[in-house]
């Protein structure tokens, strides 16, 4: 059973471009989010995709964006990089939106995004 | 006031000893808990879950949920080397958003 997935592993990027950020939920799940994890914090949720629409969002700018595939793949697209960018992004899939016993998160590897 | 909040630690234990973790949250909406476990310069990994009020058992780990106080606690019996980490308690509202404590960083003494 093939679990979340993310690509790249690693990036370095300076700072004013743009970035995107891959990732394939576990088998059976249709449900991607994202979160940026900043070191020593927990992560943040940025955004939701279900059915390939974006059902909630987290309190990050219009840089952030994102995108759900018919497979339910998705993507995280970051403009206009800053400094303050640099950091872990995780990728999580579920099953369903909301509800109990819909919800378990299940987390991809991540990919650590250096801004410079 | 952070939406859930965790004792950042460090805590220490003795190898074998009971660890116990805490965990608050803001917003009585929430409808579903979790705990994660997270090793250095690695991805969070989920321990347990818990969506009714009380104790949960699975292994050496126990989740208690007391709704009313808005409280959540892990509990590590007989606490190895390997279970040190930073472990992070998260929040589901109905809408399926999570929102995650900034985690505690246990270590377990040989």
């Amino acid at each position: 059973d093939a679990g979340v997935t993310q690509s790249p592993t690693h990036l370095i990027k300076t700072r004013g471009q743009q970035v995107t950020l891959r990732c394939s939920p576990k088998s059976g799940h249709d449900t991607v989010s994202w979160y940026q994890q900043a070191l020593g914090q927990g992560p943040q949720f940025i955004f939701q995709y279900y059915e390939e629409e974006e059902r909630q969002r987290g309190n990050f700018p219009d840089r952030f964006s994102g995108h759900q595939f018919p497979n339910y793949s998705s993507e995280l697209n970051v403009n206009a990089l800053l400094l303050g960018d640099s950091a872990l992004y995780l990728c999580a899939s579920s099953w369903g939106v909301g509800g109990t016993g819909t919800d378990t998160q299940y987390f991809g590897p991540g990919t650590r995004l250096t801004v410079l | 006031q952070k939406e859930v909040e965790q004792n950042s630690g460090p805590l220490s234990v003795p190898e074998g000893a009971i660890a116990s973790l805490n965990c608050t949250y803001s917003d009585r909406g929430s409808q579903s808990f979790f705990w994660y476990r997270q090793y250095s310069g690695k991805s969070p990994e989920l321990i347990m879950f818990i969506y009714s009020n009380g104790d949960k058992e699975d292994g050496r780990f126990t989740a208690q949920l007391n709704k009313a106080s808005q409280y959540v606690s892990l509990l590590i019996r007989d606490s190895q080397p390997s279970d040190s980490a930073t472990y992070l308690c998260a929040v589901n509202t109905n809408a399926g958003k999570s929102t995650f404590g900034d985690g505690t960083t246990l270590t377990v003494k040989p």
